[in-house]
């Protein structure tokens, strides 16, 4: 059973240009969780979303940024018009059920130059 | 006041210690508390997941929960070099969404 894919593993975009972050869940899970981590800071939730909802996007940006978890295919986390702040390392995480173990991809490091 | 709170660390410990690493929270609805140890560079990986109060043990892994506290710890037996990493604790709550909160991270090295 394939862990939590997440691709690319490095992405360098421009400023201005968009960033878009996959997550395949774990087989079976249906609850997707995105989450920020800068260097020596702990992990920043973003937005959790289950199949074609989303749940809580409390932690997102209002502009910027959004995300999605299709029936079909992988959880995308869209960044528009990046800036030099948006440069992290973005997690994903997936569960069978809300409240249950999650369990994290090897993330996406984002660099904005 | 933040949610969770944790020592950023870092701890050093010599090899074969005893480890406890620890985290205060303040939401008395949390109901589900991981443990994650995270290398450099990498994902966080799921070390213990318990619900509500008690010990959960595995291997040289222990769990503790204290809601009375609002206090959850973590203890490593007989630590190892390669259990240098990044620990961080996690929680959710039975109201609201379930989304999960995570304390900053202790940074643990064990000195051989």
């Amino acid at each position: 059973n394939a862990g939590v894919m997440q691709n690319p593993r490095h992405l360098v975009r421009r400023r201005g240009q968009e960033a878009r972050l996959r997550c395949s869940p774990m087989k079976g899970h249906s609850h997707v969780y995105w989450y920020r981590q800068l260097p020596e800071e702990g992990l920043k939730f973003m937005v959790y979303l289950q199949k074609e909802n989303i749940i809580d996007e409390s932690g997102m940006p209002k502009e910027r940024f959004s995300a999605e978890f299709p029936k079909e295919g992988p959880s995308i986390l869209r960044i528009q018009q990046v800036v030099r702040g948006d440069s992290a390392a973005y997690f994903c995480a997936s569960s069978p059920y809300s409240g249950t173990e999650a369990f994290f991809g090897q993330g996406t490091r984002l660099t904005v130059v | 006041q933040k949610e969770v709170e944790q020592d950023p660390g870092p701890l050093s410990v010599p090899e074969g210690a005893i480890v406890s690493l620890n985290c205060t929270y303040s939401n008395s609805a949390f109901q589900y508390f991981m443990w994650y140890r995270q290398y450099s560079r990498k994902g966080p990986e799921l070390l213990m997941y318990t619900y509500s109060s008690g010990n959960k043990e595995d291997g040289r892994f222990t769990a503790q929960v204290d809601k009375s506290s609002k206090y959850i710890s973590l203890f490593i037996r007989d630590s190892q070099p390669s259990d240098s990493a990044t620990y961080l604790c996690a929680m959710s709550s039975t109201s609201g969404t379930y989304k999960y909160i995570f304390g900053t991270g202790t940074r643990l090295k064990v000195l051989a």
